[in-house]
């Protein structure tokens, strides 16, 4: 099945801890994103990459970091330095180009202790 | 930053009525589309309309597209229990898409 998968799907970490969220996507897109989404708001974009070895920040990257060492893979480390990271974290991917559609994960829900 | 703006922030109707939901938006765009979220899940693509066009149908999905208004409206006619869920519009600007806060929509049996 193509598709985009998000690993774990609950995530809880402690105060000064980093973590890596997973995202992979078999869809052969070019084009992959990070957005976190707060209660009751909408996608803020963090990083995305539109094609390997090269990325860009978002809206909101200040805490975060990535890589785009291949194609299929794009994961997001939620540094200590983020003050505010509970939240749920969507990964996406598009062709090339980005005028298209975008297709989503499931999501990781990321709680900080 | 969140350009698109949803309006009203939540809808309840009863199964089988339409539901209209609007969308503002501040600077140009190449596209705007349309998301839907079930609770807790990923978001779905439902519709994609481009800046010349006007209107777009896919199946029980009616949007429309005003560029001078900068405005776009989202209809879902005769609606069903599942169709229960958030809807979010996405404006398209410079390869990234900007999101609203979403209309919560809830279909009553």
């Amino acid at each position: 099945d193509g598709g985009i998968t998000q690993s774990p799907k609950y995530l809880f970490r402690k105060e000064g801890q980093n973590v890596t969220l997973s995202c992979e996507q078999n869809l052969n897109h070019d084009a992959m994103y990070w957005y976190r989404q707060d209660p009751g708001q909408g996608l803020r974009l963090i990083y995305y990459s539109q094609i390997v070895n090269d990325f860009q920040k978002g809206d909101i990257a200040e805490g975060y970091s990535v890589s785009r060492e291949k194609k299929e893979s794009f994961p997001l480390t939620v540094t200590s330095a983020q003050k505010n990271p509970t939240a749920f974290y969507l990964c996406a991917s598009t062709l090339t180009g980005g005028l298209n559609e975008q297709f989503f994960g499931p999501g990781t829900r990321l709680t900080v202790l | 930053s969140q350009q698109g703006e949803e309006d009203p922030q939540a809808l309840s109707i009863q199964e089988g009525e339409n539901a209209t939901m609007n969308c503002s938006y501040k600077t140009s765009i190449n596209n705007l589309q349309w998301y839907r979220q079930n609770s807790g899940r990923g978001l779905v693509h439902l519709i994609l309309i481009r800046s010349n066009e006007r209107e777009k149908h896919s199946g029980r999905l009616r949007v429309t597209l005003d560029t001078s208004k900068k405005s776009s409206s989202l209809l879902i006619t005769a609606s069903r229990a599942a169709d229960t869920a958030s809807y979010f519009c996405a404006t398209l600007n410079d390869y990234k898409l900007s999101f609203g806060a979403g209309t919560t929509v809830t279909v009553r049996a």
